[in-house]
C-alpha cells in the first residue's frame, strides 16, 4: 500500500540533544512538508520541499533543519536550539507543490523532553 | 495573525442528526479550501475540498459550503455517525505566489457524535 511512514511514533530527547525524525513516502510525490501541532492549535508549517535537493523554511523553522537527498525521504532534525520541542510532528506529501491535490499525512511522531 | 479560524473548539451531536462545523478566514485571496479529519495519535486524512469559484461541494454524507462575501465555510455531515467523532481541521491555500502549496490550518473542532 502506498503511504507515508513516520518513525519513531514516540521519541524522547534529553536537554541539549539533537534528534532526527524520519519520514518516508512511496507515493512518488514531489512535494513534502513538516508540520508541528500543539494542543488547541492548528498545524504550523516548519519546512517544505518542492522537489528533491530543494527545501524552504516555513512559518516556524527556527531550531529545525531538514534535508531532501532522495525523493522519498524528508528527515527533520530538531536541534538543541529549539527551546520548546515538545509537540506532535506530522509529515505530509503531495503530488506537487503547485496543484490543488490534497496533502497526505503520516501518523506523526510525538516528541517529549526528558 | 490567525488567517483561518475555527471558533468552536468542540461540538456534540446525536447520532443521525446533522453536524455543522464552521470556519472563518480573513484572506480574500485564498483559492482553495480543504477539510481534514483527524483521530487521536494519527495523521489528518483528507475529507473534502472546494474551489473559491464554487459555493458548494458534496461527497456522500459530507457537504462543504463556501460564502465568499462572509469569508465563511462550513462542513455539514448528514447523518452523523459515531465513527465521525474526531477533530476536524479546515485549511486554506493561495496559489500564484510564494505561498503556493502552503496550507493554512484552523485550530480544529472536536466533534463528538453520541449513539
Amino acid at each position: 500500500d502506498g503511504g507515508i511512514t513516520q518513525s519513531p511514533k514516540y521519541l524522547f530527547r534529553k536537554e541539549g540533544q539533537n534528534v532526527t525524525l524520519s519520514c518516508e513516502q512511496n507515493l512518488n510525490h514531489d512535494a513534502m512538508y513538516w508540520y508541528r501541532q500543539d494542543p488547541g492549535q492548528g498545524l504550523r508549517l516548519i519546512y517544505y520541499s518542492q522537489i528533491v535537493n530543494d527545501f524552504q523554511k516555513g512559518d516556524i523553522a527556527e531550531g529545525y533543519s531538514v534535508s531532501r537527498e532522495k525523493k522519498e525521504s524528508f528527515p527533520l532534525t530538531v536541534t538543541s536550539a529549539q527551546k520548546n520541542p515538545t509537540a506532535f510532528y506530522l509529515c505530509a506529501s503531495s503530488i506537487d507543490f503547485n496543484s490543488n491535490q490534497p496533502q497526505h499525512f503520516g501518523d506523526g511522531t510525538r516528541l517529549s523532553i526528558l | 495573525d490567525q488567517q483561518v479560524k475555527q471558533n468552536s473548539p468542540s461540538l456534540s451531536v446525536q447520532e443521525g442528526r446533522i453536524s455543522i462545523l464552521n470556519c472563518d478566514y480573513t484572506n480574500s485571496m485564498f483559492d482553495y479550501f480543504l477539510w481534514y479529519k483527524k483521530y487521536p495519535a494519527e495523521g489528518p486524512t483528507f475529507l473534502i475540498s472546494i474551489s473559491s469559484i464554487k459555493d458548494k461541494n458534496e461527497d456522500g454524507r459530507f457537504t462543504v459550503f463556501l460564502n465568499k462575501s462572509a469569508k465563511h465555510l462550513s462542513l455539514h455531515i448528514v447523518p452523523s455517525q459515531p465513527g465521525d467523532s474526531a477533530v476536524y481541521f479546515c485549511a486554506a491555500i493561495r496559489y500564484g505566489s510564494s505561498n503556493t502549496g502552503k496550507l493554512i490550518f484552523g485550530q480544529g473542532t472536536t466533534l463528538q457524535v453520541k449513539p
